[in-house]
């Protein structure tokens, strides 16, 4: 079965440092991960989608890698803002499972200090 | 609207009473989903479903129940509503197919249910 953990699980910086948030899985058949992005009492957004076959995708201030061999995966947010205190949530596509489904870490919250 | 809707946003009831969670997306992707996001548990699959008709169960389906009778509409039913099935319940739907593999799932806002 797919675990997919995320650390750190909370994490606060000074505005304008640059940051990474961690995501590791412990079955590399994937088709995609995902990085999305979850705002209070709101639903989930996607930021990032990294295929497979893929090493790393870029959205602006945001980019991503993709370890697949290692069960890793790094968002690396350039220059925070006030504007990125979020949780941010990864998510696995298991290649095995038939059905598309995806397997959520736990979420590292952030919080981004004026 | 154009999107994925849920209703209602907040709902409370009492243990024992049935309660239906209402989802409906108006892309007419093939596959729709229900997860439950808890603290300390993260978001978890409910049901899923690949196509009007098609239904299966996710990590956690017991206590639930699902239909998927038109495309658009995914509701999710409570039978007899237990206090540990409260939580915070979201809709998702996708594209069918290998090609969704380069696409995203598309999340609704999230139902709040309290159970007392």
């Amino acid at each position: 079965k797919q675990e997919v953990t995320q650390i750190p699980a909370a994490l606060s910086v000074p505005e304008g440092e640059n940051l990474v948030l961690n995501c590791s899985f412990t079955d590399s058949a994937i088709y995609n991960l995902q990085w999305f992005r979850q705002d209070p009492g709101k639903g989930l957004t996607s930021l990032l989608l990294i295929q497979s076959s893929q090493r790393e995708q870029t959205s602006g201030r945001l980019n991503a890698s993709l370890d697949k061999s290692s069960g890793r995966s790094t968002l690396y947010i350039a220059a925070s803002q006030p504007g990125d205190s979020a949780t941010y949530l990864c998510a696995v596509m298991d290649s095995g499972a038939g059905s598309y489904q995806l397997t959520f870490g736990k979420g590292t919250k952030l919080s981004v200090i004026p | 609207d154009a999107g994925i809707t849920q209703s209602p946003r907040y709902k409370i009831t009492e243990t024992g009473r049935q309660v239906t969670l209402m989802c409906h997306q108006t892309w007419s992707h093939s596959y729709m989903f229900w997860y439950r996001q808890d603290l300390g548990h993260g978001l978890r699959l409910i049901y899923y479903s690949a196509a009007a008709d098609i239904t299966d169960k996710g990590e956690v389906p017991d206590g639930y129940v699902v239909s998927r009778s038109k495309t658009e509409n995914f509701p999710l039913t409570l039978e007899s509503a237990t206090r540990s099935q409260t939580s915070v319940y979201f809709c998702a739907s996708r594209f069918s197919g290998r090609a969704s593999v380069r696409d995203t799932q598309y999340f609704g806002p999230g139902t709040r249910l309290t159970v007392l």
